[in-house]
Protein backbone atom coordinates (compact mmCIF):
# COMPACT_ATOMS: atom_id res chain seq x y z
CA UNK A 1 0.00 0.00 0.00
CA UNK A 2 0.98 3.30 -0.78
CA UNK A 3 0.30 5.27 2.65
CA UNK A 4 -2.05 7.91 2.70
CA UNK A 5 -1.71 10.22 -0.21
CA UNK A 6 -2.11 13.84 0.41
CA UNK A 7 -2.68 16.54 -2.33
CA UNK A 8 -1.77 19.03 -3.39
CA UNK A 9 1.55 18.95 -1.53
CA UNK A 10 1.45 22.77 -1.06
CA UNK A 11 -1.24 25.27 -1.71
CA UNK A 12 -0.63 29.11 -2.35
CA UNK A 13 -3.62 31.10 -2.61
CA UNK A 14 -4.85 34.56 -1.76
CA UNK A 15 -7.52 35.39 0.60
CA UNK A 16 -10.44 34.76 -0.14
CA UNK A 17 -10.40 31.78 -2.57
CA UNK A 18 -11.99 28.66 -1.93
CA UNK A 19 -9.16 25.94 -0.74
CA UNK A 20 -9.86 22.26 -1.63
CA UNK A 21 -7.25 19.85 0.19
CA UNK A 22 -8.14 15.74 -1.12
CA UNK A 23 -6.85 12.71 0.98
CA UNK A 24 -6.56 8.82 -0.27
CA UNK A 25 -6.64 6.54 3.05
CA UNK A 26 -5.01 3.52 3.41
CA UNK A 27 -7.06 0.69 2.14
CA UNK A 28 -9.26 -1.23 5.22
CA UNK A 29 -8.86 1.56 7.43
CA UNK A 30 -12.13 2.86 9.07
CA UNK A 31 -11.37 5.98 10.51
CA UNK A 32 -10.01 9.21 9.06
CA UNK A 33 -9.05 12.30 10.22
CA UNK A 34 -7.54 15.52 9.52
CA UNK A 35 -5.28 17.72 11.40
CA UNK A 36 -3.62 20.93 11.52
CA UNK A 37 -0.51 21.97 12.63
CA UNK A 38 1.03 24.74 13.70
CA UNK A 39 3.73 26.56 15.47
CA UNK A 40 1.65 28.09 18.09
CA UNK A 41 -1.16 25.44 18.64
CA UNK A 42 0.90 22.09 17.59
CA UNK A 43 -0.95 19.00 16.06
CA UNK A 44 -4.74 20.31 16.31
CA UNK A 45 -7.63 17.75 15.44
CA UNK A 46 -10.17 19.23 12.90
CA UNK A 47 -12.19 15.93 12.33
CA UNK A 48 -12.95 12.35 12.24
CA UNK A 49 -14.61 10.10 10.25
CA UNK A 50 -16.06 6.60 11.09
CA UNK A 51 -16.78 4.33 8.55
CA UNK A 52 -17.55 7.64 6.01
CA UNK A 53 -19.45 9.20 8.95
CA UNK A 54 -18.45 12.44 10.41
CA UNK A 55 -18.33 11.46 14.53
CA UNK A 56 -16.66 14.96 15.90
CA UNK A 57 -16.01 17.94 14.16
CA UNK A 58 -15.71 19.77 17.08
CA UNK A 59 -11.98 20.95 16.13
CA UNK A 60 -13.36 22.97 12.97
CA UNK A 61 -12.43 26.24 13.55
CA UNK A 62 -15.88 27.84 12.16
CA UNK A 63 -18.36 27.78 9.09
CA UNK A 64 -15.87 28.72 6.63
CA UNK A 65 -14.49 24.87 6.66
CA UNK A 66 -16.18 21.52 5.91
CA UNK A 67 -15.27 18.16 5.46
CA UNK A 68 -16.91 15.06 3.22
CA UNK A 69 -15.95 11.73 3.37
CA UNK A 70 -18.02 10.52 -0.23
CA UNK A 71 -16.59 6.96 0.12
CA UNK A 72 -14.24 4.85 1.91
CA UNK A 73 -11.56 5.72 -0.54
CA UNK A 74 -11.44 9.30 -0.30
CA UNK A 75 -11.93 12.46 1.59
CA UNK A 76 -11.94 16.45 1.36
CA UNK A 77 -11.38 19.32 3.41
CA UNK A 78 -12.38 22.38 1.74
CA UNK A 79 -12.03 26.39 3.19
CA UNK A 80 -14.14 28.92 1.79
CA UNK A 81 -13.25 31.42 1.70
CA UNK A 82 -9.58 31.55 2.94
CA UNK A 83 -8.42 33.83 5.18
CA UNK A 84 -4.27 34.39 5.82
CA UNK A 85 -4.77 33.02 9.63
CA UNK A 86 -5.61 29.53 7.68
CA UNK A 87 -2.18 29.18 6.86
CA UNK A 88 -0.61 25.99 8.33
CA UNK A 89 0.24 22.58 7.47
CA UNK A 90 -3.00 20.33 7.13
CA UNK A 91 -2.44 16.63 7.48
CA UNK A 92 -4.74 13.43 7.06
CA UNK A 93 -4.19 10.49 9.07
CA UNK A 94 -6.58 6.56 8.80
CA UNK A 95 -6.25 4.23 11.13
CA UNK A 96 -8.10 0.64 12.30
CA UNK A 97 -10.78 1.91 15.57
CA UNK A 98 -7.96 4.75 16.29
CA UNK A 99 -4.85 2.95 16.88
CA UNK A 100 -1.58 3.45 14.91
CA UNK A 101 -2.45 6.90 13.08
CA UNK A 102 -0.95 6.45 9.92
CA UNK A 103 -0.43 10.17 8.59
CA UNK A 104 -0.03 11.38 4.74
CA UNK A 105 3.00 13.77 3.54
CA UNK A 106 0.90 16.72 4.59
CA UNK A 107 -0.84 19.94 2.68
CA UNK A 108 1.34 23.17 3.00
CA UNK A 109 -1.38 26.03 3.14
CA UNK A 110 -0.53 29.66 2.46
CA UNK A 111 -2.93 32.21 2.12
CA UNK A 112 -2.15 35.34 1.15
CA UNK B 1 -13.01 17.10 26.90
CA UNK B 2 -9.63 15.21 26.76
CA UNK B 3 -6.41 17.76 27.55
CA UNK B 4 -2.70 16.50 26.87
CA UNK B 5 0.26 17.90 28.97
CA UNK B 6 3.50 17.59 27.82
CA UNK B 7 7.25 18.56 28.91
CA UNK B 8 9.86 19.89 28.35
CA UNK B 9 8.98 21.54 24.88
CA UNK B 10 12.45 21.57 24.58
CA UNK B 11 15.72 18.97 25.66
CA UNK B 12 19.42 18.69 24.92
CA UNK B 13 21.40 16.11 25.55
CA UNK B 14 24.70 14.79 24.80
CA UNK B 15 24.79 11.80 22.16
CA UNK B 16 24.90 8.41 24.38
CA UNK B 17 22.40 10.07 27.14
CA UNK B 18 19.34 9.41 28.30
CA UNK B 19 16.05 11.48 27.41
CA UNK B 20 13.00 11.63 29.23
CA UNK B 21 9.33 12.96 27.76
CA UNK B 22 6.60 13.09 30.15
CA UNK B 23 3.14 13.69 29.33
CA UNK B 24 -0.12 14.07 31.87
CA UNK B 25 -4.02 13.48 30.16
CA UNK B 26 -7.09 14.80 31.62
CA UNK B 27 -9.68 12.41 31.08
CA UNK B 28 -9.18 8.95 33.03
CA UNK B 29 -11.49 6.98 30.55
CA UNK B 30 -8.11 6.83 28.22
CA UNK B 31 -6.98 3.91 27.20
CA UNK B 32 -4.62 3.86 24.52
CA UNK B 33 -1.58 6.54 24.52
CA UNK B 34 0.97 6.29 21.25
CA UNK B 35 4.25 8.56 21.45
CA UNK B 36 4.83 10.16 17.62
CA UNK B 37 8.31 11.22 16.19
CA UNK B 38 7.90 13.88 13.34
CA UNK B 39 11.44 14.80 11.86
CA UNK B 40 11.87 18.69 10.01
CA UNK B 41 9.09 18.74 7.30
CA UNK B 42 8.05 15.36 7.59
CA UNK B 43 5.00 13.84 8.51
CA UNK B 44 4.74 12.40 12.46
CA UNK B 45 5.28 8.36 12.83
CA UNK B 46 4.47 5.89 15.51
CA UNK B 47 7.10 5.30 17.24
CA UNK B 48 5.42 2.98 20.63
CA UNK B 49 2.11 3.16 21.88
CA UNK B 50 0.68 1.23 25.08
CA UNK B 51 -2.52 0.42 26.36
CA UNK B 52 -4.24 0.77 29.66
CA UNK B 53 -3.87 -2.28 30.72
CA UNK B 54 0.19 -2.21 30.63
CA UNK B 55 2.57 -0.92 32.65
CA UNK B 56 5.26 -0.51 30.89
CA UNK B 57 6.72 -1.45 26.79
CA UNK B 58 10.04 -1.28 25.59
CA UNK B 59 11.09 -1.22 21.75
CA UNK B 60 15.15 -1.67 22.00
CA UNK B 61 16.29 1.92 22.90
CA UNK B 62 12.49 3.53 23.77
CA UNK B 63 10.44 2.54 25.99
CA UNK B 64 6.94 4.25 27.71
CA UNK B 65 5.94 3.93 31.10
CA UNK B 66 2.00 4.30 32.15
CA UNK B 67 0.79 5.34 35.93
CA UNK B 68 -2.52 5.35 35.45
CA UNK B 69 -3.16 6.34 38.98
CA UNK B 70 -1.85 9.34 38.47
CA UNK B 71 -2.72 10.10 34.99
CA UNK B 72 0.78 10.43 33.29
CA UNK B 73 3.28 8.40 30.86
CA UNK B 74 6.60 9.07 30.16
CA UNK B 75 8.93 8.42 26.86
CA UNK B 76 12.45 6.93 27.28
CA UNK B 77 14.89 7.10 25.06
CA UNK B 78 18.26 5.48 26.02
CA UNK B 79 21.96 6.10 24.16
CA UNK B 80 20.36 8.61 22.58
CA UNK B 81 22.14 9.19 18.79
CA UNK B 82 21.73 12.46 16.79
CA UNK B 83 19.33 10.50 14.58
CA UNK B 84 17.43 10.98 17.01
CA UNK B 85 16.31 14.38 17.47
CA UNK B 86 13.11 15.12 16.45
CA UNK B 87 9.90 16.69 17.61
CA UNK B 88 8.43 14.18 19.51
CA UNK B 89 4.83 14.22 20.48
CA UNK B 90 2.50 12.04 23.10
CA UNK B 91 -1.27 11.63 22.60
CA UNK B 92 -4.09 9.83 24.69
CA UNK B 93 -7.67 8.80 23.55
CA UNK B 94 -10.64 7.65 25.32
CA UNK B 95 -11.76 4.21 25.80
CA UNK B 96 -15.43 4.95 23.28
CA UNK B 97 -14.17 6.97 20.90
CA UNK B 98 -11.39 7.02 18.12
CA UNK B 99 -10.34 10.41 18.95
CA UNK B 100 -6.56 11.21 19.25
CA UNK B 101 -5.80 14.08 21.05
CA UNK B 102 -1.90 15.25 20.75
CA UNK B 103 0.33 17.04 23.28
CA UNK B 104 2.07 20.09 22.05
CA UNK B 105 5.55 18.21 21.28
CA UNK B 106 9.22 18.49 22.64
CA UNK B 107 11.71 19.21 20.52
CA UNK B 108 15.12 17.07 21.40
CA UNK B 109 18.12 18.30 19.87
CA UNK B 110 20.77 15.20 20.58
CA UNK B 111 24.45 16.61 20.18
CA UNK B 112 27.75 14.91 19.00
Amino acid sequence: DAGVIQSPRHEVTEMGQEVTLRCKPISGHNSLFWYRQTMMRGLELLIYFNNNVPIDDSGMPEDRFSAKMPNASFSTLKIQPSEPRDSAVYFCASSIHGEKLFFGSGTQLSVL
Amino acid sequence: GENVEQHPSTLSVQEGDSAVIKCTYSDSASNYFPWYKQELGKRPQLIIDIRSNVGEKKDQRIAVTLNKTAKHFSLHITETQPEDSAVYFCAARSYNTDKLIFGTGTRLQVFP
